[in-house]
C-alpha cells in the first residue's frame, strides 16, 4: 500500500538554528513527493516536490532530496526564521493520482 | 487567479442538523478531493472525483455525500450532523499527472454541538 510516515513534533528551535524533518514513505510505483506548509487558519501551500529518484526540491531556503534506496524525503533548511514556524506535511502521490498525508510536524523558531 | 474557494469558512451546527461545504476551482483540474483534519492526526480522504459525474469514497466516507456536476464545483454533503465530524474540512484540486500537485482551498471549521 501508500503511507507516509514523518518525524513527531513538536519542533521547536532557536532562530538560525539547523532544521531536519524526517520523511519516510511506503508506496507502490514511483510516486511523486511533496512537502506543505500549513500556516495558522490557513490552508496547505505546496513548499516544493521531487517527481523522480535522486531529484532535490528546493524552495525558500528548504530543500528535500528523493531517496529511493532509503525510501525518504528529509526536508532541510540550515537557518530557520520565525516566520517558518507552521506545521509541515510529507506527502506522495501515486500514479492513481491520489495523495497520502503524513501526519504533519509543528515546528516553532523562537527568537 | 482564485484558485481554491471554500465556503463558509466557520460554521456552527446542532446535532442531527445538515448541510453542504461547497468548494470551486477555477483551474480546470480534472481532480478534486475532500479531507478532514483532525488534530494531530494529518488529513484524511473523504471523497474525490476524477471528473464531473464521476465520484468515489475515499477512507472516512460514512455520513457524508458528494456530487460532481461541473468541473468547477465539488459540495460535500454532511447529513444528520453527529460531533464525531466535527473538524476542520479542507477541499482541493490537482492537475492530472505525475508530479502535479495539489492546490488547497482556506479550509472549513466546522463545530458539532
Amino acid at each position: 500500500g501508500n503511507s507516509v510516515t514523518q518525524m513527531e513534533g513538536p519542533v521547536t528551535l532557536s532562530e538560525e538554528a539547523f532544521l531536519t524533518i524526517n520523511c519516510t514513505y511506503t508506496a507502490t510505483g514511483y510516486p511523486s513527493l511533496f512537502w506543505y506548509v500549513q500556516y495558522p487558519g490557513e490552508g496547505l501551500q505546496l513548499l516544493l516536490k521531487a517527481t523522480k529518484a535522486d531529484d532535490k526540491g528546493s524552495n525558500k531556503g528548504f530543500e528535500a532530496t528523493y531517496r529511493k534506496e532509503t525510501t525518504s524525503f528529509h526536508l532541510e533548511k540550515g537557518s530557520v526564521q520565525v516566520s517558518d514556524s507552521a506545521v509541515y506535511f510529507c506527502a506522495l502521490k501515486n500514479t492513481g493520482n491520489q495523495f497520502y498525508f503524513g501526519t504533519g510536524t509543528s515546528l516553532t523558531v523562537i527568537p | 487567479n482564485a484558485g481554491v474557494t471554500q465556503t463558509p469558512k466557520f460554521r456552527i451546527l446542532k446535532i442531527g442538523q445538515s448541510m453542504t461545504l461547497q468548494c470551486t476551482q477555477d483551474m480546470n483540474h480534472n481532480y478534486m478531493y475532500w479531507y478532514r483534519q483532525d488534530p494531530g492526526m494529518g488529513l484524511k480522504l473523504i471523497y474525490y472525483s476524477v471528473g464531473a459525474g464521476i465520484t468515489d469514497k475515499g477512507e472516512v466516507p460514512n455520513g457524508y455525500n458528494v456530487s460532481r456536476s461541473t468541473t468547477e464545483d465539488f459540495p460535500l454533503r454532511l447529513e444528520l450532523a453527529a460531533p464525531s465530524q466535527t473538524s476542520v474540512y479542507f477541499c482541493a484540486s490537482s492537475p492530472q499527472g505525475a508530479g502535479t500537485e495539489a492546490f488547497f482551498g482556506q479550509g472549513t471549521r466546522l463545530t458539532v454541538v
